[in-house]
């Protein structure tokens, strides 16, 4: 499975959009883009995926580059409650795992 | 619909001992999966499996065996533990294909 790179953390207004951007240069033609996020000491909760095309759904958008090599999810008004630490992952459905890097760890302040 | 449940939630070994984590989900998942984490860090992967009957190892399973008892139920088993596998488990289940991976509420577990 492809690595990822995020920046370690992020801060976000309230009411703001929230653009957590991710590397994922080795990124292979079959691979997807996940992207997750865990609230403190929660379990991991699933945001969104895709391929190529940008994806939206009533959590989050996703954009990704045309070459694929890059992608940013974006929380269209963040709130208090979106605080947590956001992973993307890079992954082949029918053969990867679901492994998981450090993630960002966005903060929503008032 | 609870989705994936773990039990128990928490719990406290002495070093050597041997515990078993429950985990089970009501979605007819085809995979479930074993991950560890530990403070400040992401998650990792303990043991899988694809399908019943099927488990494989992931990126850290030494010290720990995996049971798949049914479709449903996926067992996680500490045989002689150690302070160094104290830790928050969470197992999760997921359909064959891609879409989102379900994680249930997490084990705590600490090793003394």
């Amino acid at each position: 499975d492809a690595k990822t790179t995020q920046p370690t953390s992020m801060d976000c207004a309230e009411g703001r959009a929230a653009n957590l951007p991710c590397n994922h240069s080795t990124i292979s033609g079959n691979e997807y883009v996940y992207w997750y996020r865990q609230i403190h000491s929660q379990g991991p909760q699933y945001i969104i995926h895709g391929l190529k095309n940008n994806e939206t759904n009533e959590m989050a958008s996703l954009i990704i580059t045309e070459d694929r090599k890059s992608s940013t999810l974006i929380l269209p008004h963040a709130t208090l409650r979106d605080t947590a630490v956001y992973y993307c992952i890079v992954r082949d459905p029918l053969q990867g795992k679901l492994i998981f890097g450090q993630g960002t760890e966005l903060s929503v302040k008032p | 619909n609870a989705g994936v449940t773990q039990t128990p939630k928490f719990q406290v070994l002495k070093t050597g001992q041997s515990m078993t984590l429950q985990c089970a989900q009501d979605m007819n998942h085809n995979s479930m999966y074993w991950y560890r984490q530990d403070p400040g860090m992401g998650l990792r992967l303990i043991y899988y499996s694809a399908s019943e009957g099927t488990t494989d190892k992931g990126e850290v399973p030494n010290g720990y065996n995996v049971s798949r008892l049914n479709k449903r139920e996926f067992s996680l088993r500490l045989e002689s533990a150690a302070p160094s596998q104290t830790s928050v488990y969470f197992c999760a289940s997921s359909e064959r294909q891609h879409y989102g991976y379900t994680f249930g509420s997490g084990t705590r577990l600490t090793v003394v």
